[in-house]
Parts: structure tokens; sequence; C-alpha cells
């Protein structure tokens, strides 16, 4: 069946460091890849999509490249910052009924 | 807007008690809503998909009769877990699908922390 695997954590940087979060994704059809983000003590928030293979998702400075020969979805930022502590789950979601398969989360921790 | 509302956000109950969590989409009506569950140190695993009006889609692994799934509305699902023992200590969280013109899109909701002792 469709799965998720994302590097594990936790991964903890200094602000400003650059920030590289691997997720590659096995899949039958042809899935749309999320990155979602949960804040201490908050819910999931979608922070980037994309829905075709060479599709790029940006948001927040976050970015992440469909790349359908490698089948992943690496999520990026050039220069984090302490806001960014969180944990990430990279999700793939079959078009076809709605359904996400998540990853196992990465626990990011930025400090000042 | 597309807020989905949890409740409780914690719970403890005692074993063999049967608990309810409600999700609610608070702006738009969810056509689908979905219920996981988040084990320590895994990723969160879909346990049923649920559709207004019909009964739920449990996935492979999931007791049916365990946690019941009640979509009584188009802004109202709940999921009960009926004879709670320690072992269904966990997170679950709960997502909605629908809003207008950002139909791929999931909202989820805050999440219940539930702890059985």
């Amino acid at each position: 069946g469709d799965s998720v695997t994302q590097m594990e954590g936790p991964v903890t940087l200094s602000e400003e460091a650059f920030l590289t979060i691997n997720c590659t994704y096995t899949a039958t059809g042809y899935p749309s890849l999320f990155w979602y983000v949960q804040y201490p003590g908050e819910g999931l928030q979608l922070l980037l999509k994309a829905t075709k293979a060479d599709d790029k998702g940006s948001n927040k400075g976050f970015e992440a490249t469909y790349r359908k020969e490698t089948t992943s979805f690496h999520l990026e930022k050039g220069s984090v910052q302490v806001s960014d502590s969180a944990v990430y789950f990279c999700a793939l979601s079959d078009p076809r009924d709605d359904k996400i398969i998540f990853g196992k989360g990465t626990r990011l921790h930025i400090l000042p | 807007g597309a807020v989905v509302s949890q409740h409780p956000s914690r719970v403890i109950c005692k074993s063999g008690t049967s608990v309810k969590i409600e999700c609610r989409s608070l702006d738009f009506q969810a056509t689908t809503m979905f219920w996981y569950r988040q084990f320590p140190k895994k990723s969160l695993m879909l346990m049923a998909t649920s559709n207004e009006g019909s009964k739920a889609t449990y996935e492979q692994g999931v007791e049916k009769d365990k946690f019941l799934i009640n979509h009584a509305s188009l802004t109202l699902s709940t999921l009960t877990v009926t004879s709670a023992h320690p072992e269904d200590s966990s997170f679950y969280i709960c997502s909605a699908t629908g809003v207008p013109g950002r139909d791929t899109e999931a909202f989820f909701g805050q999440g219940t922390r539930l702890t059985v002792v």
C-alpha cells in the first residue's frame, strides 16, 4: 500500500541555519503531497502542498518540490527561526478518496 | 475560515467506561470527516472515514464496535471509544474536507488526548 517515510527526529539547529527534512513516498497512483506542521499546543496545519510532478509548494519560507523520479518531497528552508520549532509531517493523499497517509513526523528544535 | 473544532482536548476516564469525542466544522459543511490516532513516536494512523448520513468506513484492523463513529450532520462527527482500556490511551485527531474551492485540503481539529486509567 501507499506509505510515507520521513527522517526521524529530533532535529536541532541553530537559528538562521539551513533546514532539510527528507521525505520519500511509495504510491500506486498519482498522489498529492503535503507537509503539515503542528506547533506546540496546536492542531495540524497545512504548510504547503504539490499536486503533480515538478510542482513546488512554498509557504512561510519553506519549500518542497514533488520529485516523481526519486519519489521524494523534501522540505527545505534557507534560514530557520526559533518560531519554526514544531513537529513536521510529510503526507500523501490519493485524489480518488481523499485519505491522507502520514509519515511519523519530525520534531524540530531551533535554538536561539 | 475553515475551522475544525474538536472537544474535549483532554480527557481522563476509568477503564471500562465510554468516552465521546466531538469534531465540528464551524464555518463550512464537511462532506467527509476522518478520524486518526497518533501513537507515541509513530505516525498518524487513519482509523475511519465518515460521510454524513452513512456508515463510517473503517480501516483494516480498527474495531468497529469499539470505536463508534456517528456523522449525524454536515458539521458534526463523533467518535465514541466504548469500554475503554489503558491501551486505548492515545491522541485522537479529526479532519474534515469540503471547503468550496479547496476540496483537496484537509482541516484538522486540535486533537484529543485520551488517558484511560
